[in-house]
């Protein structure tokens, strides 16, 4: 079993549409992210869980609900998307144990395409 | 605003050859760390190496090595004896903030490595 899994895989919806996108670790890590990877562009970090607490939430737009239940499962609610939102969405985990050289371990993402 | 520059879109080497991929960072932290990230075409991001900025000697896990050179600001990566497998995208980061207990990574945007036979 992989440390970080994420599902779906792959997604295409349309800009009314509501759906989640979630990610689970296995790690026993008390930190988890959100990032947005777009082509040509550098990741952008969207959201920040530590102990379950969202930490850091970087300008994102309200169409991006994220939910964090608890320290093993983490979850991206999107509605009402435009299509520049189509990218790949990586979910990682960490220990949240202010180590400098702490690092982060990822999932294989959720390939997005609004319509 | 701390930043990444990696120049080199795509680079080739041939199997069993070395290969140098370019970093290239900004900060005024006296304090941060340094990552490089290798991304498969599977899409999953997998921890290469780390250089802190205080660490005297660069850092090494296998064949890879990391060329820190603090003064110019680079931390290139090398990749020794470059393997099939080790096409992918290549990404280097560097921790934001060293006193929180988070990782707050920022990226570069990569560089495409092809290796061939």
């Amino acid at each position: 079993e992989t440390g970080v899994t994420q599902t779906p895989r792959h997604l295409v919806m349309g800009m009314t549409n509501k759906k989640s996108l979630k990610c689970e670790q296995h790690l026993g890590h008390n930190a988890m992210y959100w990032y947005k990877q777009s082509a040509k562009k550098p990741l952008e970090l969207m959201f920040v869980y530590s102990l379950e607490e969202r930490v850091e939430n970087n300008s994102v737009p309200s169409r991006f609900s994220p939910e964090c239940p608890n320290s093993s499962h983490l979850f991206l609610h999107l509605h009402t998307l435009q299509p520049e939102d189509s990218a790949l969405y990586l979910c990682a985990s960490s220990q949240d144990s202010q180590g400098p050289n702490e690092k982060l371990f990822f999932g294989s993402g959720t390939q997005l395409s609004v319509l | 605003a701390q930043k990444i520059t990696q120049t080199q879109p795509g680079m080739f080497v041939q199997e069993k050859e070395a290969v140098t991929l370019d970093c290239t960072y900004d900060t005024s932290d006296q304090s941060y760390g340094l990552f490089w990230y290798k991304q498969p075409s599977s899409g999953e991001m997998i921890f290469l190496i780390y250089q802190g900025s205080y660490d005297e000697q660069n850092a090494t896990e296998g064949r890879y090595s990391l060329n820190f050179q603090k003064a110019r600001k680079s931390a290139n990566l090398v990749i020794s004896a470059s393997q099939l497998g080790d096409s992918a995208m290549y990404f280097c980061a560097m921790r934001e903030g060293l006193i929180t207990g988070f990782q707050k990574l920022v990226f570069g945007t990569g560089t495409r490595l092809l290796v061939s036979p």
